[in-house]
């Protein structure tokens, strides 16, 4: 069964510091990952895309990797801010059917 | 418009009537994506729209939820005889690759509620 995974659910951090969300995907066969914010209520805003041949991409403040072998995805948040509160996920592409993680919770505190 | 939009943002109905939300995706993006969201759970995946291909409908709960895609643009997704557990927020996605590795571009999303 495919299934994606994020650790951790939940993350407070006063301002400034440097975050690591992860993602976890059991079947490695996967064409993309795309990780996601979103804020309450609201619906998904894409924020990096990485195909299965990619190491990782970067976005400003912003850095994902790839380890398709693994099954593991990073996303890298730097010099965190209070605007940077949403929860974040990530989505397994396997061709017809993303998979979504159940996403990670992030609270920067100013 | 330049993004994904869904219509109504908000439905409120009644145990056992039907309902219709819709999705006109970016132009030009092939692929389209019906996912569902329910209070505190992650995203589940409901029909896959390919072009003029017959849908992906492997995750449709119930017999009760149906799609279609008009001319390869527009998109509804109906559910018949409503029930409570069918409250959720309904988004949308559209794609422009067709080769599987395109990126998603979301819709703000129906948030559905059966009373």
């Amino acid at each position: 069964k495919q299934e994606v995974t994020q650790i951790p659910a939940a993350l407070s951090v006063p301002e400034g510091e440097n975050l690591v969300l992860n993602c976890s995907f059991t079947d490695s066969a996967i064409y993309n990952l795309q990780w996601f914010r979103q804020d309450p209520g609201k619906g998904l805003t894409s924020l990096l895309l990485i195909q299965s041949s990619q190491r990782e991409q970067t976005s400003g403040r912003l850095n994902a990797s790839l380890d398709k072998s693994s099954g593991r995805s990073t996303l890298y948040i730097a010099a965190s801010q209070p605007g940077d509160s949403a929860t974040y996920l990530c989505a397994a592409n396997y061709g017809q059917n993303f998979v979504f993680g159940p996403g990670t919770r992030l609270s920067v505190l100013p | 418009g330049a993004g994904v939009s869904q219509s109504p943002s908000n439905k409120v109905t009644e145990k056992g009537k039907d309902v219709e939300l819709r999705c006109d995706p970016i132009s030009g993006h092939t692929a389209l994506y019906w996912y569902r969201q329910s209070l505190g759970q992650g995203l589940e995946f409901l029909i896959y729209f390919q072009g003029n291909s017959a849908p992906d409908k492997s995750g449709l709960p119930s017999d009760r939820f149906s799609a279609e895609r008009t001319g390869g643009s527009v998109s509804t997704l109906t559910i018949q005889r409503t029930q409570q557990e069918d409250s959720a927020v309904y988004l949308c996605a559209s794609s422009l690759d067709s080769s599987y590795s395109g990126e998603q571009f979301f819709g703000p999303g129906t948030r559905l509620t059966v009373l």
